[in-house]
């Protein structure tokens, strides 16, 4: 069973520009989650999709944005970038039902110079 | 506000010996958590859960014990080998049965298993 699937693994990108993360859930999981890591915050919720629409957002600004297809894919979106928002991206699956675990992918090193 | 809170950055365990990592909350609405390993440069891994009905919760060599009314949990490594040095991620979630997926994390504990 294929685990969850994050593209690309790494990206450089420069303040002002925009980016998408793209992240393939576990075969069956309708539920997606994104998570922000910076060695500062610790691991930081942003938003989670289910049957694509978003179910819950953390105190993230507008800049941040997502979306969930019909396949259960999801990518983030993140615009005009900024010097802080490098951080490791990590996207997670679950069935969406509560209660069970979330199941994380590599994650996404975004490096904004 | 943190929510999650683990006050140990690291925590180094001769290997062999129980290692013994700690997580406090202050939300009395989380029902479900979540432990998880971390290597650098790789997602978390999901180890072990507790649900809030339960106070202990066993598999293999990982227990996370749940004390609700000190809104404490912790989990237990027995016997610690080295190949479980790592950051730990305690987790909780509200869900309840109605609401969402989403996680809150404490900022993570350095275990460092010494031969």
């Amino acid at each position: 069973k294929a685990g969850v699937t994050q593209t690309p693994r790494y990206l450089i990108k420069t303040r002002g520009q925009q980016v998408t993360l793209s992240c393939s859930p576990i075969s069956g999981h309708r539920s997606v989650s994104w998570y922000q890591q910076t060695p500062g915050q610790g691991l930081q919720f942003l938003f989670e999709y289910f049957s694509e629409t978003q179910r819950n957002k953390g105190n993230f600004p507008g800049r941040f944005s997502g979306r969930q297809f019909s396949n259960s894919r999801s990518e983030m979106n993140v615009s005009t970038l900024e010097l802080g928002d490098s951080a490791l991206y990590l996207c997670a699956s679950s069935w969406g039902d509560g209660n069970t675990e979330a199941f994380f992918g590599q994650g996404t090193r975004l490096t904004v110079v | 506000d943190q929510q999650v809170k683990q006050n140990s950055p690291s925590l180094s365990v001769q290997e062999g010996r129980i290692s013994i990592l700690n997580c406090d909350y202050t939300n009395s609405m989380f029902d479900y958590f979540l432990w998880y390993k971390k290597y650098p440069a790789e997602g978390p891994t999901f180890l072990i859960s507790i649900s809030s009905i339960k106070d202990k919760n066993e598999d293999g060599r990982f227990t996370v014990f749940l004390n609700k009314s000190a809104k404490h949990l912790s989990l237990h490594i027995v016997p610690s080998q080295p190949g479980d040095s790592a950051v730990y991620f305690c987790a909780a979630s509200d869900y309840s049965g109605g609401g969402a997926d989403g996680l809150t994390f404490g900022k993570g504990t350095h275990l460092i298993i010494q031969p």
